[in-house]
């Protein structure tokens, strides 16, 4: 059973570029949640999605957005990009429904020069 | 709100011998859920044991056991027989029943010695 695949693995963007990246959820699982992850603020939550609707938002600017296709599979992107938003990107997918384990990508590794 | 206390930065183990990782939680939800993952220094997130706040069981994944202490709000993670391979960072976490935000502690980072 093939697991969470984040791609891309490692990304380096410019000050002011705007990036995209793809989650592809582990089969059956309709619920996809995004996570940052740095140094100094630890793991935050972005976003969920759940059957192509955005459920849950975390308190990140309009910059970070996302989306969920019909296939689950989902894609986050970040606009006019700041040095502040180096961070690894972390992926997670469940089944979405009451006490369900979330399970995790390897994570995209962002570097903002 | 929720929030989850890791108090242990850094803890170190010898090879085969048991280690605890503190976790501290709180919320004013009736229904939650517990979480351990792992994280290696490659960075994916390792799902490692789960414990629901009606278990009446601590919950035990092989190697790993929960001990959950619900009145402490604690949740506690111990590793039996440690493995050079255990060596990662260690976060616990919880969310809400029905909502699949994960709320992250700060982690510890366990050294597992020869």
């Amino acid at each position: 059973k093939a697991g969470v695949t984040q791609t891309p693995r490692y990304l380096i963007k410019t000050r002011g570029q705007q990036v995209t990246l793809s989650c592809s959820p582990i089969s059956g699982h309709r619920s996809v949640s995004w996570y940052q992850q740095t140094p100094g603020q630890g793991l935050q939550f972005l976003f969920e999605y759940f059957s192509e609707t955005q459920r849950n938002k975390g308190n990140f600017p309009g910059r970070f957005s996302g989306r969920q296709f019909s296939n689950s599979r989902s894609e986050m992107n970040v606009s006019t990009l700041e040095l502040g938003d180096s961070a690894l990107y972390l992926c997670a997918s469940s089944f979405g429904g009451p006490d369900t384990e979330a399970f995790f990508g390897q994570g995209t590794r962002l570097t903002v020069v | 709100a929720q929030k989850i206390t890791q108090t242990q930065p850094g803890m170190f183990v010898q090879e085969k011998e048991a280690v605890t990782l503190d976790c501290t939680y709180d919320t004013s939800d009736p229904s939650y859920g517990l979480f351990w993952y792992k994280q290696p220094s490659s960075g994916e997130m390792i799902f490692l044991i789960y414990q629901g706040s009606y278990d009446q069981q601590n919950a035990t994944e092989g190697r790993y056991s929960l001990n959950f202490q619900k009145a402490r709000k604690s949740a506690n993670l111990v590793i039996s027989a440690s493995q050079l391979g255990d060596s990662a960072m260690y976060f616990c976490a919880m969310k809400n029943t029905g909502f699949q935000k994960l709320v992250f502690g700060t982690g510890t980072r366990l050294l597992v010695s020869p």
